[in-house]
């Protein structure tokens, strides 16, 4: 079946590594976005892909860093220079421009001992 | 920059009746696209509805619609017949000529039987 598939979907670190979070799509999508969630809170983007070989800060990129190596995957690490990484985090992909519709991976949840 | 406000932090609705959630947007754009998306326990975004802009008509899937009102930027979602599975965090969401999506802080549906 087509789809995004997020790992680990749990992920505990201890304060200072770096952690790397894995998003794989076969929806043959041009666009991929990583999202953070808080508790009770909405969507804050912190990185966006248009293309291989290219991508963007979002609103809240301080502390991540992206590649897009492949059109099919668009991982994210979580550097020990975030603050605050404990949060879940949801990868989406989508056709492109103009900004439609959003496909979810089932996201994941970091913990910060 | 396009921002998207949800006001109503909780909502709750008898089973079996209609409930209305509230969403207005700031943008300068006259080219975009609105989407409800539902998040339950799971976590899993789901898509519920989406409207263009440049159509008059109101988006309608099932009992789920929109009063899209583009003068005054309002995009609320009416949910007729509430089921139990109803119940969850809806999102409102902005889609505008950049390639991602803004969404506000979410609403809580609780549905009692």
């Amino acid at each position: 079946d087509g789809g995004i598939t997020q790992s680990p979907k749990y992920l505990f670190r201890k304060e200072g590594q770096n952690v790397t979070l894995s998003c794989e799509q076969n929806l043959n999508h041009d666009a991929m976005y990583w999202y953070r969630q808080d508790p009770g809170q909405g969507l804050r983007l912190i990185y966006y892909s248009q293309i291989v070989n290219d991508f963007q800060k979002g609103d809240i990129a301080e502390g991540y860093s992206v590649s897009r190596e492949k059109k099919e995957s668009f991982p994210l690490t979580v550097t020990s220079a975030q603050k605050n990484p404990t949060a879940f985090y949801l990868c989406a992909s989508s056709i492109g421009r103009p900004a439609g519709e959003l496909f979810f991976g089932e996201g994941s949840r970091l913990t910060v001992l | 920059a396009q921002t998207v406000t949800q006001s109503q932090p909780e909502m709750s609705v008898q089973e079996a009746e209609t409930v209305t959630l509230s969403c207005t947007y700031d943008t300068s754009e006259s080219d975009y696209y609105l989407f409800w998306y539902k998040q339950p326990p799971s976590r899993q975004m789901i898509l519920v509805i989406r409207q263009e802009a440049y159509k008059q008509q109101n988006a309608t899937e099932n009992r789920f619609s929109v009063n899209f009102q583009k003068a005054a930027k309002s995009f609320s979602l009416k949910i007729s017949d509430s089921q139990l599975g109803d119940a969850a965090m809806y999102f409102c969401a902005y889609g505008g000529a950049g390639n991602m999506l803004t969404f506000g802080g979410g609403t809580r549906l609780m549905v009692k039987p």
